[in-house]
């Protein structure tokens, strides 16, 4: 089974706007980390935010949020006031019990395409 | 500081070809990793290393191995290269009590 799920393969966006790029998770443990990565056309990968499961607040860095709903195992990032620059290749990603020093693994989903349009 | 660095950024193999993808960080990072990323699909994770001298399988590792002699250089070695190892190859790094891996900018191999 999939342990990260992105479902839309494209998103595309006007400048400006805000847009909401989804992911779902499926793990069977309490503590874990949510991530997300930004990949440019140059092809390096560029950390945006993390969410850790016991986090109450939904985390936030500038213009990412990242929505966590804990029951729903969804972790959508939205991004404000999109800019010509955030087009690129999103990847939602997951570590299962950081704070027990297990899995060092990052399991990444297959990412969503955001085009900005002017 | 240079972040995480690799060497080279582009390489040809032939099938049967060995050959040693380097990366080094600068910022005294306990743990480093070596991710594949193959056409249209996330990463996955082929080595780690927790430290000096410590080394782990992650997800896809045969056909690679890996040594950690020093806390700044992880370098990854092919043998026997098949066209089933091209891809792109990425290097990551991260801190210890910190959660965010950081990564190179990524070594394209082709094996032919």
């Amino acid at each position: 089974a999939q342990k990260i799920t992105q479902t839309q393969p494209g998103m595309f966006v006007q400048e400006k706007e805000a847009v909401t790029l989804d992911c779902t998770y499926d793990t069977s443990d309490q503590s874990y980390g949510l991530f997300w990565y930004k990949q440019p056309s140059s092809g390096e990968m560029i950390f945006l935010i993390y969410q850790g499961s016991y986090d109450e607040q939904n985390a936030t860095e500038g213009r990412y949020s990242l929505n966590f709903q804990k029951a729903r195992k969804s972790a959508n990032l939205v991004i404000s006031a999109s800019q010509l620059g955030d087009s690129a290749m999103y990847f939602c990603a997951m570590r299962e019990n950081p704070s027990q020093g297990g899995s060092e693994k990052l399991v990444f989903g297959k990412g969503t395409k955001l085009t900005v349009n002017p | 500081n240079a972040g995480v660095t690799q060497t080279p950024k582009f390489r040809i193999l032939k099938i049967g070809q060995s050959m040693t993808l380097q990366c080094a960080q600068d910022m005294n990072h306990n743990y480093m990793y070596w991710y594949r990323q193959d056409p249209g699909m996330g990463l996955k994770l082929i080595y780690y290393s927790v430290g000096a001298g410590i080394t782990d399988k992650g997800e896809v590792p045969n056909g690679y191995n890996v040594s950690r002699s020093t806390t700044e250089d992880f370098p990854l070695r092919l043998e026997l290269a098949a066209p089933s190892q091209t891809s792109v190859y990425f290097c990551a790094s991260r801190d210890y009590g910190r959660s965010e891996q950081y990564f190179g900018p990524g070594t394209r191999l082709t094996v032919t």
